[in-house]
């Protein structure tokens, strides 16, 4: 399997429940990001991780914890979400160099819907 | 900071006719910067690029021209067709600023062409 993949494509969960959205890229880059696409809303990047550590965190809610056991792999784990939290949740990788500019491959991504 | 700013959609068209959609940027550096489009239930995928000014990008009848002195990246498409309706996203990575790590993103504009 090649790209980026991400499970599940649709999630429909309860305020209390908790839940894990996975992001495993073929492409052997070392950069991985979380971002949350709301209707109406530009795109916002949530988490950044290189080299499996993270990087960047924009003010996102604890009830959202990423985890990055290695460079392939992303999870976002969620807990007790609200349901303005519903949006679709977009995995993206890449290769990160200081003298390259930075082409993204993105994931089909989660449909999330907190009822 | 960096800023990208699209036109706002949708931006319905019959077929063949001629697209553009306006992008303006603001960044401190020297960005290279790119045109993603998301079909509809799909992830972004890079549509084309350009690393330095006058550079055009180019893709599947695309295309985008650096223009560092009005700081501008228009897309344009001489004949759209239907399968073209998506949403299409400007962005930039400022190599100066975050090591090329980040992209920002437009808010997005969505095309829509009708038969």
């Amino acid at each position: 399997e090649t790209g980026v993949t991400q499970t599940p494509r649709h999630l429909v969960m309860g305020m209390t429940n908790k839940k894990s959205l996975k992001c495993e890229q073929h492409l052997g880059h070392n950069a991985m990001y979380w971002y949350k696409q709301s209707a109406k809303k530009p795109l916002e990047l949530m988490f950044v991780y290189n080299f499996k550590e993270q990087t960047e965190n924009n003010s996102v809610p604890s009830r959202f914890s990423p985890e990055c056991p290695n460079s392939s792999h992303l999870f976002l784990h969620l807990h007790t979400l609200q349901p303005e939290d519903s949006a679709l949740y977009l995995c993206a990788s890449s290769h990160e160099g200081h003298l390259s500019y930075n082409e993204q491959f993105f994931g089909p991504g989660t449909r999330l819907t907190v009822l | 900071g960096d800023s990208v700013t699209q036109m706002e959609g949708p931006v319905t068209l019959s077929e063949e006719a001629f697209l553009t959609i306006n992008c303006t940027y603001t960044a401190t550096g020297y960005p290279s910067l790119f045109w993603y489009v998301q079909y509809p239930g799909e992830g972004l995928q890079l549509l084309l690029k350009a690393t330095k000014a006058d550079d055009k990008g180019s893709n599947k009848g695309f295309e985008a021209t650096y223009r560092k002195e009005t700081t501008s990246f228009h897309l344009e498409k001489g004949s759209v067709q239907v399968s073209d309706s998506a949403v299409y996203f400007c962005a930039l990575s400022d190599l100066e600023n975050n090591a090329g790590n980040m992209l920002t993103f437009g808010g997005g504009t969505r095309l829509m062409v009708k038969p």
